[in-house]
Protein backbone atom coordinates (compact mmCIF):
# COMPACT_ATOMS: atom_id res chain seq x y z
CA UNK A 1 0.00 0.00 0.00
CA UNK A 2 1.57 3.28 -0.88
CA UNK A 3 1.71 5.75 1.55
CA UNK A 4 2.73 9.32 2.00
CA UNK A 5 2.94 10.61 5.77
CA UNK A 6 3.56 14.11 6.76
CA UNK A 7 4.88 14.70 10.70
CA UNK A 8 1.90 16.58 12.17
CA UNK A 9 -1.99 16.65 11.25
CA UNK A 10 -2.48 19.91 13.45
CA UNK A 11 0.45 22.12 14.18
CA UNK A 12 0.51 25.66 16.26
CA UNK A 13 3.01 27.90 16.33
CA UNK A 14 4.00 31.74 17.08
CA UNK A 15 4.88 34.52 14.75
CA UNK A 16 8.52 34.26 14.24
CA UNK A 17 9.34 30.84 14.91
CA UNK A 18 10.87 29.02 12.48
CA UNK A 19 8.85 25.73 11.68
CA UNK A 20 9.70 22.53 9.58
CA UNK A 21 7.08 20.40 8.02
CA UNK A 22 8.05 17.11 7.37
CA UNK A 23 6.99 14.67 4.32
CA UNK A 24 8.00 10.99 3.79
CA UNK A 25 7.31 8.56 1.35
CA UNK A 26 7.80 5.02 0.52
CA UNK A 27 7.33 4.61 -3.44
CA UNK A 28 10.89 5.48 -4.60
CA UNK A 29 8.85 8.40 -6.35
CA UNK A 30 11.67 10.92 -7.72
CA UNK A 31 8.77 13.80 -7.71
CA UNK A 32 7.75 15.56 -4.42
CA UNK A 33 5.46 19.05 -4.31
CA UNK A 34 4.25 21.10 -1.09
CA UNK A 35 0.95 22.93 -1.74
CA UNK A 36 -1.16 24.53 0.51
CA UNK A 37 -4.96 24.95 0.51
CA UNK A 38 -6.95 28.20 1.29
CA UNK A 39 -10.51 28.17 1.27
CA UNK A 40 -11.56 29.45 -2.26
CA UNK A 41 -7.74 29.86 -3.55
CA UNK A 42 -7.23 25.80 -3.87
CA UNK A 43 -4.56 24.17 -3.94
CA UNK A 44 -1.12 26.23 -4.87
CA UNK A 45 2.49 24.68 -5.54
CA UNK A 46 5.25 26.27 -2.75
CA UNK A 47 8.00 24.19 -4.05
CA UNK A 48 9.07 20.70 -5.98
CA UNK A 49 11.82 18.64 -6.12
CA UNK A 50 12.71 15.97 -8.73
CA UNK A 51 15.74 14.72 -6.98
CA UNK A 52 17.63 14.27 -4.05
CA UNK A 53 19.04 18.23 -3.25
CA UNK A 54 17.45 19.52 -6.12
CA UNK A 55 14.27 22.32 -5.71
CA UNK A 56 12.24 24.16 -8.12
CA UNK A 57 9.80 27.61 -7.08
CA UNK A 58 6.46 26.85 -7.67
CA UNK A 59 4.02 29.21 -7.59
CA UNK A 60 4.43 30.84 -4.18
CA UNK A 61 7.76 30.64 -2.76
CA UNK A 62 8.27 33.27 -0.86
CA UNK A 63 8.15 32.82 3.14
CA UNK A 64 9.33 29.12 2.47
CA UNK A 65 12.24 27.07 1.88
CA UNK A 66 12.40 23.53 1.17
CA UNK A 67 15.32 20.49 1.70
CA UNK A 68 15.56 17.33 0.24
CA UNK A 69 18.54 15.72 1.16
CA UNK A 70 17.14 11.73 1.07
CA UNK A 71 15.13 10.51 -1.80
CA UNK A 72 12.16 9.77 0.85
CA UNK A 73 12.23 13.16 2.59
CA UNK A 74 10.82 16.57 1.41
CA UNK A 75 10.86 19.37 4.21
CA UNK A 76 8.78 22.38 4.21
CA UNK A 77 10.52 25.50 5.87
CA UNK A 78 8.97 28.44 7.54
CA UNK A 79 11.78 30.61 8.29
CA UNK A 80 9.81 33.29 10.27
CA UNK A 81 6.43 32.34 10.55
CA UNK A 82 3.56 34.56 9.90
CA UNK A 83 0.49 34.56 10.54
CA UNK A 84 -0.92 34.64 6.70
CA UNK A 85 0.81 31.24 6.45
CA UNK A 86 -1.87 29.55 8.45
CA UNK A 87 -3.02 27.20 6.06
CA UNK A 88 -3.35 23.55 5.04
CA UNK A 89 -0.09 22.34 3.86
CA UNK A 90 0.25 19.20 1.76
CA UNK A 91 2.44 17.25 0.31
CA UNK A 92 2.67 14.84 -2.93
CA UNK A 93 4.64 11.99 -4.67
CA UNK A 94 4.41 11.23 -7.90
CA UNK A 95 6.97 8.96 -10.28
CA UNK A 96 8.53 10.10 -13.39
CA UNK A 97 6.18 7.18 -14.50
CA UNK A 98 6.33 4.70 -17.87
CA UNK A 99 3.40 5.85 -20.29
CA UNK A 100 1.37 8.49 -20.06
CA UNK A 101 -0.54 7.56 -16.68
CA UNK A 102 0.99 8.45 -13.35
CA UNK A 103 -0.49 9.28 -10.58
CA UNK A 104 0.11 11.78 -7.73
CA UNK A 105 0.06 10.62 -4.06
CA UNK A 106 -1.10 13.24 -1.36
CA UNK A 107 -0.33 12.65 2.32
CA UNK A 108 -2.97 13.39 4.43
CA UNK A 109 -2.00 17.07 5.74
CA UNK A 110 -0.69 19.13 7.77
CA UNK A 111 -3.27 22.17 9.45
CA UNK A 112 -0.92 24.71 10.42
CA UNK A 113 -2.07 27.78 12.69
CA UNK A 114 0.21 30.84 13.69
CA UNK A 115 -0.63 32.93 16.53
CA UNK B 1 0.15 31.25 -16.06
CA UNK B 2 -1.28 28.25 -17.23
CA UNK B 3 -4.97 28.06 -15.44
CA UNK B 4 -7.51 25.29 -14.60
CA UNK B 5 -11.34 27.23 -14.24
CA UNK B 6 -14.05 25.44 -11.93
CA UNK B 7 -17.28 26.64 -10.95
CA UNK B 8 -16.78 26.74 -7.14
CA UNK B 9 -20.50 25.61 -6.46
CA UNK B 10 -22.02 24.17 -4.22
CA UNK B 11 -23.83 22.13 -6.70
CA UNK B 12 -26.98 20.75 -5.59
CA UNK B 13 -28.09 17.36 -7.12
CA UNK B 14 -30.83 15.03 -5.50
CA UNK B 15 -29.64 11.67 -4.54
CA UNK B 16 -29.79 9.23 -7.64
CA UNK B 17 -29.23 12.11 -10.41
CA UNK B 18 -26.49 12.56 -12.68
CA UNK B 19 -24.13 15.04 -11.31
CA UNK B 20 -22.16 17.18 -14.16
CA UNK B 21 -18.88 18.97 -13.18
CA UNK B 22 -17.03 20.65 -15.44
CA UNK B 23 -13.51 22.96 -15.78
CA UNK B 24 -12.00 24.44 -18.29
CA UNK B 25 -7.79 25.05 -19.05
CA UNK B 26 -5.98 27.55 -21.19
CA UNK B 27 -2.90 25.38 -21.87
CA UNK B 28 -3.44 23.47 -25.47
CA UNK B 29 -0.21 21.63 -24.78
CA UNK B 30 -1.72 19.84 -21.63
CA UNK B 31 -2.02 16.08 -22.38
CA UNK B 32 -3.43 14.61 -19.11
CA UNK B 33 -6.28 15.25 -17.33
CA UNK B 34 -7.22 14.40 -13.90
CA UNK B 35 -10.19 14.47 -11.17
CA UNK B 36 -9.51 14.31 -7.74
CA UNK B 37 -12.42 13.91 -5.02
CA UNK B 38 -11.64 15.75 -1.58
CA UNK B 39 -13.66 15.26 1.26
CA UNK B 40 -13.70 18.09 4.21
CA UNK B 41 -10.58 17.94 6.13
CA UNK B 42 -9.05 15.38 4.04
CA UNK B 43 -6.73 14.58 1.30
CA UNK B 44 -7.36 14.52 -2.47
CA UNK B 45 -7.90 11.19 -4.07
CA UNK B 46 -7.60 10.32 -7.31
CA UNK B 47 -10.51 9.04 -8.90
CA UNK B 48 -10.21 9.80 -13.07
CA UNK B 49 -7.86 10.02 -15.47
CA UNK B 50 -7.96 11.10 -18.83
CA UNK B 51 -5.46 11.81 -21.89
CA UNK B 52 -7.51 10.87 -25.30
CA UNK B 53 -10.56 13.17 -26.60
CA UNK B 54 -13.71 11.41 -25.85
CA UNK B 55 -15.10 9.64 -23.10
CA UNK B 56 -13.94 7.29 -20.18
CA UNK B 57 -15.83 5.55 -18.18
CA UNK B 58 -15.26 3.80 -14.75
CA UNK B 59 -18.20 2.36 -12.89
CA UNK B 60 -20.63 5.29 -11.96
CA UNK B 61 -17.95 8.06 -13.15
CA UNK B 62 -17.45 9.24 -16.70
CA UNK B 63 -14.65 11.85 -17.51
CA UNK B 64 -14.80 13.74 -20.66
CA UNK B 65 -12.07 15.19 -22.74
CA UNK B 66 -12.49 17.96 -25.61
CA UNK B 67 -9.11 19.36 -26.53
CA UNK B 68 -10.19 21.70 -28.82
CA UNK B 69 -12.77 23.41 -26.60
CA UNK B 70 -9.78 22.95 -23.72
CA UNK B 71 -12.77 21.52 -21.47
CA UNK B 72 -12.89 18.21 -19.45
CA UNK B 73 -15.72 17.00 -17.55
CA UNK B 74 -16.72 14.39 -14.68
CA UNK B 75 -20.11 13.23 -14.58
CA UNK B 76 -21.35 11.06 -11.82
CA UNK B 77 -24.25 8.83 -12.54
CA UNK B 78 -27.00 7.25 -9.78
CA UNK B 79 -25.30 9.65 -7.11
CA UNK B 80 -25.12 9.10 -3.55
CA UNK B 81 -24.85 11.11 -0.44
CA UNK B 82 -21.36 9.40 0.27
CA UNK B 83 -20.18 11.55 -3.24
CA UNK B 84 -20.96 14.70 -1.28
CA UNK B 85 -17.28 16.63 -1.42
CA UNK B 86 -15.26 18.88 -3.25
CA UNK B 87 -14.26 17.82 -7.20
CA UNK B 88 -10.91 19.15 -7.86
CA UNK B 89 -9.53 18.85 -11.85
CA UNK B 90 -6.23 18.67 -12.49
CA UNK B 91 -4.23 19.34 -15.48
CA UNK B 92 -0.43 18.01 -16.38
CA UNK B 93 1.45 20.88 -16.85
CA UNK B 94 4.68 19.81 -18.35
CA UNK B 95 8.11 19.23 -17.15
CA UNK B 96 9.21 17.57 -13.47
CA UNK B 97 5.67 16.29 -13.59
CA UNK B 98 3.73 19.07 -12.17
CA UNK B 99 -0.22 19.57 -12.19
CA UNK B 100 -1.90 22.27 -11.80
CA UNK B 101 -5.21 22.52 -10.36
CA UNK B 102 -8.35 23.69 -10.45
CA UNK B 103 -10.08 25.65 -6.71
CA UNK B 104 -12.65 22.84 -6.73
CA UNK B 105 -16.59 22.49 -7.28
CA UNK B 106 -18.33 21.52 -4.35
CA UNK B 107 -20.50 18.82 -4.75
CA UNK B 108 -23.75 18.44 -2.60
CA UNK B 109 -25.92 15.09 -3.11
CA UNK B 110 -29.22 15.33 -1.49
CA UNK B 111 -31.01 12.24 0.30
Amino acid sequence: DVKVTQSSRYLVKRTGEKVFLECVQDMDHENMFWYRQDPGLGLRLIYFSYDVKMKEKGDIPEGYSVSREKKERFSLILESASTNQTSMYLCASRSNGGGSYNEQFFGPGTRLTVL
Amino acid sequence: QKEVEQNSGPLSVPEGAIASLNCTYSDRGSQSFFWYRQYSGKSPELIMFIYSNGDKEDGRFTAQLNKASQYVSLLIRDSQPSDSATYLCAVDSGGYQKVTFGTGTKLQVIP
